[in-house]
């Protein structure tokens, strides 16, 4: 089995400080990785995907995630916040059933960015 | 614009009625998804379907009956509804287990 924890439920930043947002996986196997984002009243977007390629993934809009194995950790890092990155996000591993993609989602942090 | 839509993207209904929510794909992906989100955010996967094929059926209330006529199509059908189906239903789809790709969602309220 699967899972992820995202540690904070809520973290607030000043617009241009940096972002983190921390999560950690379990999993059996070298596990497959993802960031999305959710604004309000909004579906779903996918910020960035780890698949074991490389460590360091970049995603849109400035967002980036470090895979650290040592650490089970697949944190969520901006350099400068903007108000528009206020939102909802989920980390989420996923279960390959080889024909389908089994998303477990963590609880969610939300991001508050304050003037 | 290829994308996942999902239609309504409001519904409410009474309790003990029977209302589907539709889903279509445009992005030639061989595999579609129901999620259900609840009122605290956290999402859990319902259903999966391949090639019209069910492959994921998560401990569901049997109210609850996916249908897939072509594999751009995976309508949700809900029997019975009930207050606790009160949630923002989440379709998506990916290629043969890639990164999953969500529609805007349903915000279902049971009264």
């Amino acid at each position: 089995a699967q899972s992820v924890t995202q540690l904070d439920s809520h973290v607030s930043v000043s617009e241009g400080t940096p972002v983190l947002l921390r999560c950690n996986y379990s999993s059996s196997y070298s596990p497959s990785l993802f960031w999305y984002v959710q604004h309000p009243n909004k579906g779903l977007q996918l910020l960035l995907k780890y698949t074991s390629a490389a460590t360091l993934v970049k995603g849109i809009n400035g967002f980036e995630a470090e895979f650290k194995k040592s650490e089970t950790s697949f944190h969520l890092t901006k350099p400068s916040a903007h108000m528009s990155d206020a939102a909802e996000y989920f980390c989420v591993v996923s279960g390959d059933t080889g024909t389908a993609s089994k998303l477990t989602f963590g609880t969610g942090t939300r991001l508050q960015v304050t003037l | 614009d290829t994308a996942v839509s999902q239609t309504p993207k409001y519904l409410v209904t009474q309790m003990g009625n029977d209302k589907s929510i539709k889903c279509e794909q445009n992005l030639g992906h061989d595999t579609m998804y129901w999620y259900k989100q609840d009122s605290k955010k956290f999402l859990k996967i319902m259903f999966s379907y391949n090639n019209k094929e069910l492959i994921i059926n998560e401990t569901v209330p049997n109210r609850f009956s996916p249908k897939s006529p072509d594999k751009a199509h995976l309508n949700l059908h809900i029997n019975s509804l009930e207050l606790g189906d009160s949630a923002v239903y989440f379709c998506a789809s990916s290629l043969r287990g890639s990164k999953s790709l969500f529609g805007q969602g349903t915000r279902l309220t049971v009264v």
